[in-house]
This record gives structure tokens, C-alpha cells and sequence, in this order.
């Protein structure tokens, strides 16, 4: 399966600061990947699909203009929280699909907004 | 729109008991996929399900997708403490996967 590297692990920022988190495909040219928001003992909500060289796809009730994604090449992708707020705080999890079936998730990103 | 239960939301079992969680979805799938999470990790996908009434096996774990496509199971047998985590089904009906909302298994020893 493909092997999908997620940084940073964890990131502690102020209140009203922006903060970028990179998905990467290590082995597999991915035109798409997902971003997840997963709360303390909660499930996996998907945020948005990135489309590589495209905009990427907003669930619904996802703010656009906070959570921007980039998916220039296609082993990249980034999210990026702007303005974010102590709510923002999550475990964010990128993946990408598998070569045959079944999802490989990067290592998640824990936000602490402080 | 799509909704993916499972239930039990928590299961304590005692080591060498067996576990089993079950998947409901309000819709019809066209396949359903089963990802174990590890506490303070990531989900890690275990198998895919794809025909009605499938049944598959891994060592401990059996998996099956009901007749209609709409409910799937996972049942180990005699679980161990490697078992614990939070066990979770993801149904894909048009073209996303919705994940369930998971069951978290501990093993007492």
C-alpha cells in the first residue's frame, strides 16, 4: 500500500496565528487525497477531498477561507488553518487511497490552539 | 444524508473473550471497509467487503457484509490484549467513505 507521511505530529499555536500541515505520498502519485478532523473519542469527519492541480472539494459546513488546501503536485498536499481559534483544536489525518483498495492514513496532526 | 452507526460505542471484555461490533448504515453501500486505531495513532484499514453477504477471515477477525449492503460486522474471537482500539467501518456510497462512529474495545488481562 502506498506510505503517506503527515507533518507536523503536533503543533501548539497562539490564538489568531495560521498553521501548515503537509501530506505526503511517499511512494504513490495521488490525484487525490482527504483531510479528516477526528475530536477526543470521536470518529473520522472528512473536511475536504484535495484534487491535485484543482480546488480542492469542501464538505458541507467546512469553512473554505479557514481551511485552505493545496495539492500542487501530486505527492503533495497541505491544509492550512488560518486565524485559528481554540475550537480549531483537533487531530487532523490526511489520506490517500490505495493502490488496490482500502485508505492509508498519514500519522495525524494534533493542533493545540493556546 | 449518509449516516454510519456502530454499536456498542465501548466493550470491555475480559482476555479470551470474544468481541464483536456492528456497522449500520442508513443507505445502501457499494462496499464497506473496516480500519482498526490504535490509542493516540492512526486507523490502519484491515479489509474491504465488497459483495452481498461476503465473509471474510484474518486469524481472529471475521468479517461480514449483510445481505442488503447496508450492515457489516467484525467479530474476533478469544481477544487479546494486542485487540485493544477503537475499532471503525467506513461505507462508501456514491463516491466518499463515510466512517462509522466506532467502537472502542479494551482487553482487561
Amino acid at each position: 500500500g502506498a506510505v503517506v507521511s503527515q507533518h507536523p505530529s503536533w503543533v501548539i499555536c497562539k490564538s489568531g496565528t495560521s498553521v501548515k500541515i503537509e501530506c505526503r505520498s511517499l511512494d504513490f502519485q495521488a490525484t487525490t487525497m482527504f483531510w479528516y478532523r477526528q475530536f477526543p473519542k470521536q470518529s473520522l469527519m472528512l473536511m475536504a477531498t484535495s484534487n491535485e492541480g484543482s480546488k480542492a472539494t469542501y464538505e458541507q459546513g467546512v469553512e473554505k477561507d479557514k481551511f485552505l488546501i493545496n495539492h500542487a503536485s501530486l505527492t503533495l498536499s497541505t491544509l492550512t488553518v488560518t486565524s485559528a481559534h481554540p475550537e480549531d483544536s483537533s487531530f487532523y489525518i490526511c489520506s490517500v487511497p490505495g493502490q488496490a483498495y482500502g485508505y492509508t492514513f498519514g500519522s495525524g496532526t494534533r493542533l493545540t490552539v493556546v | 444524508g449518509q449516516q454510519v452507526m456502530q454499536i456498542p460505542q465501548y466493550q470491555h471484555v475480559q482476555e479470551g473473550e470474544d468481541f464483536t461490533t456492528y456497522c449500520n448504515s442508513s443507505t445502501t453501500l457499494s462496499n464497506i471497509q473496516w480500519y482498526k486505531q490504535r490509542p493516540g495513532g492512526h486507523p490502519v484499514f484491515l479489509i474491504q467487503l465488497v459483495k452481498s453477504g461476503e465473509v471474510k477471515k484474518q486469524k481472529r477477525l471475521t468479517f461480514q457484509f449483510g445481505e442488503a449492503k447496508k450492515n457489516s460486522s467484525l467479530h474476533i474471537t478469544a481477544t487479546q490484549t494486542t485487540d485493544v482500539g477503537t475499532y471503525f467501518c467506513a461505507g462508501q456510497g456514491t463516491y466518499k467513505y463515510i466512517f462509522g462512529t466506532g467502537t472502542r474495545l479494551k482487553v482487561l488481562a
